[in-house]
Parts: structure tokens; C-alpha cells; sequence
């Protein structure tokens, strides 16, 4: 069966840091992947998505950026933190084309002090 | 379009009861629908989906309403629980072939004891 993760689960960090959050799906190839940000008590905004190895869209311009190493692997990454940075972050992953669900991983809490 | 940054309405429901969560969608085009259940701090969990060729789909407890005609789609919950007590969203296809999901306000559900 297909699995996602996403570590790690809490994130404490100070403005300016870098950041490196890592996603992967296991039991399935060629997979679509997705990165969300959730402010708190809000919807879910798409962030960056990617079709295939080292093919990313990016859907909002942003202090963020991500990477796809390998074909189950997703990587969002920020140089220097902003407060504004903070969030909820969720990667999530769907079989490639369309016409079906994608699947959630459980969150990153990042919080930028 | 996607919906970020507006705050969530809420339903309360009495326990036992049974509930209804709207939602509209933004493309006739869009051919497949979703809708998740985001408890606290947790990634959002696949519900039930329903494709544009159908008008209702029932699962456990849970029945989803489509009305093309007037792009809107409905989650009814039977017998609402406490442990239903959560964030809803709907979630649509984006039908310009991009494979990204366009995401409802999201609805929260409070069950009253």
C-alpha cells in the first residue's frame, strides 16, 4: 500500500534561518507531488507542484522553493525565513494524471520566531 | 479559484443529528470532486469523491450531492458523531490538465453533545 511522510512534524525556527522540509511516497512510481501551506484557521494554498523528477511549478512567488531529487521525493526549502513563513505545511501526492484523489501527508508545524 | 485567507465558517450540529456542508465550485469544466475531513493538526483525510457523470454517491454514512447546474456539491453526514467533528473541504480537479486540485473555503463542524 501507498505511504506518504513528512518530517518533521514540529519546526521551530528563527527569521533568517534556512529551511529544508523533506516529503516521500513509498509504494507507488511516477507520482504527482504537492506542497501546501495552511495558515492557521484558514484553506489550503498551493504552493508548488511537480509532475515528474525536477519538473516543479511554482504557483505563488514566495521565499520558498522546491526540489524533486527523485521520483518520490519532495523538498521544500527557503533560504532565510520570514515570520510571515509560518504555517502549516502539507505535502501531499496523487497518481499521476487525473481523475483521482490525492493523498495527504500529517503536516509540518512551522513556527518563525 | 483557490481560497486562502478567509476564515472558516462554522456549522454546529447536534449529535445524532444529521449534517449538511455546502460547497461551490468554480469550473463547469471540472469533471472529479473531492471532500476531506482535516481534524486538528492532522493532514486532511479523503472522504468520498464523485465524478461529473453522477448526481450522488453514498458511502458510510456519508452521501455526496452534485448539481452541475448550479456548480454545487454537497457533503451530508448521517448521524453526526463527535468524532466528525472537524474541518470539511471540497476539492475539484482543475480541468485545464495542470493535475493541481482547487480547494474549497473549507467548513468547520462542531457536534454538540
Amino acid at each position: 500500500s501507498q505511504t506518504i511522510h513528512q518530517w518533521p512534524a514540529t519546526l521551530v525556527q528563527p527569521v533568517g534561518s534556512p529551511l529544508s522540509l523533506e516529503c516521500t511516497v513509498e509504494g507507488t512510481s511516477n507520482p504527482n507531488l504537492y506542497w501546501y501551506r495552511q495558515a492557521a484557521g484558514r484553506g489550503l494554498q498551493l504552493l508548488f507542484y511537480s509532475v515528474g523528477i525536477g519538473q516543479i511549478s511554482s504557483e505563488v512567488p514566495q521565499n520558498l522553493s522546491a526540489s524533486r531529487p527523485q521520483d518520490r521525493q519532495f523538498i521544500l526549502s527557503s533560504k532565510k525565513l520570514l515570520l510571515s513563513d509560518s504555517g502549516f505545511y502539507l505535502c501531499a501526492w496523487s497518481v499521476l494524471g487525473q481523475g483521482t484523489e490525492a493523498f495527504f501527508g500529517q503536516g509540518t508545524r512551522l513556527t518563525v520566531v | 479559484g483557490e481560497s486562502v485567507g478567509l476564515h472558516l465558517p462554522t456549522l454546529s450540529v447536534q449529535e445524532g443529528d444529521n449534517s449538511i456542508i455546502n460547497c461551490a465550485y468554480s469550473n463547469s469544466a471540472s469533471d472529479y470532486f473531492i471532500w476531506y475531513k482535516q481534524e486538528s493538526g492532522k493532514g486532511p483525510q479523503f472522504i468520498i469523491d464523485i465524478r461529473s457523470n453522477m448526481d450522488k454517491r453514498q458511502g458510510q454514512r456519508v452521501t455526496v450531492l452534485l448539481n452541475k447546474t448550479v456548480k454545487h456539491l454537497s457533503l451530508q453526514i448521517a448521524a453526526t458523531q463527535p468524532g466528525d467533528s472537524a474541518v470539511y473541504f471540497c476539492a475539484e480537479d482543475d480541468p485545464s490538465g495542470t493535475y493541481k486540485y482547487i480547494f474549497g473555503t473549507g467548513t468547520r463542524l462542531k457536534v454538540l453533545a
